[in-house]
């Protein structure tokens, strides 16, 4: 089984802090991704990287940043903390892109991160 | 931009009875995907629809993609406690080859 795995389920942070969510995958995925999930709004995606170093944003990425240096390790930092960034964090990961198989998401258990 | 509509929000049903939901996208897919995330959980894929027409069942669930390749359905019968959850549908972005559009998700609620 796919196993993505982050490095906190619950996290409480300051206003201006510097925040590290980190992510992990087994399956040796090419591509990983780092959402958001806030009520009625969805799965909304901030970032996301196709291959090791490589990072593209997504739909959100005001105020966040990733780092990818190694192929099963995807991190989202928050670099200033700001309590509008008090969410549901999800990192997922895929084999492969776009119209063919194997497209499906696995994701991770969630970090619940409030900041205050 | 490229959307996609997920309906209801909210669906509260007994159970034993019937729950379906919908999604609308504003343009064609290549494919939709469905996924289910348990109260407290992470989303988990159930399904990838590829074919104009396609119909594909799991046991009480029935997923359908429509001709035109611009919406689905979630039909799921006789509704049991094990069924509650959100449930998601996304499909290719247009503009880019990595991304995946949600819907907002249908929330199914089993009334006590």
């Amino acid at each position: 089984d796919v196993k993505v795995t982050q490095s906190s389920r619950y996290l409480v942070k300051r206003t201006g802090e510097k925040v590290f969510l980190e992510c992990v995958q087994d399956m040796d995925h090419e591509n990983m991704f780092w959402y958001r999930q806030d009520p009625g709004l969805g799965l909304r995606l901030i970032y996301f990287s196709y291959d090791v170093k490589m990072k593209e944003k997504g739909d959100i990425p005001e105020g966040y940043s990733v780092s990818r240096e190694k192929k099963e390790r995807f991190s989202l930092i928050l670099e200033s903390a700001s309590t509008n960034q008090t969410s549901m964090y999800l990192c997922a990961s895929s084999l492969s892109f776009g119209t063919g198989t194997d497209t499906e998401a696995f994701f991770g258990q969630g970090t619940r991160l409030t900041v205050v | 931009g490229q959307q996609v509509m997920q309906i209801p929000q909210y669906q509260h049903v007994q159970e034993g009875e019937d729950f379906t939901t919908y999604c609308n996208s504003s343009t064609t897919l290549s494919n939709i995907q469905w996924y289910k995330q348990r109260p407290g959980g992470h989303p988990v894929f159930l399904i990838q629809l590829v074919k104009s027409g396609e119909v594909k069942k799991q046991k009480r669930l029935t997923f359908q993609f429509g001709e035109a390749k611009k919406n689905s359905s979630l039909h799921i019968t006789a509704t049991q406690t094990t069924d509650v959850g959100t449930y998601f549908c996304a499909g290719p972005a247009m503009y880019s080859n990595y991304q995946l559009i949600w819907g907002a998700g249908t929330k199914l609620i089993i009334k006590p």
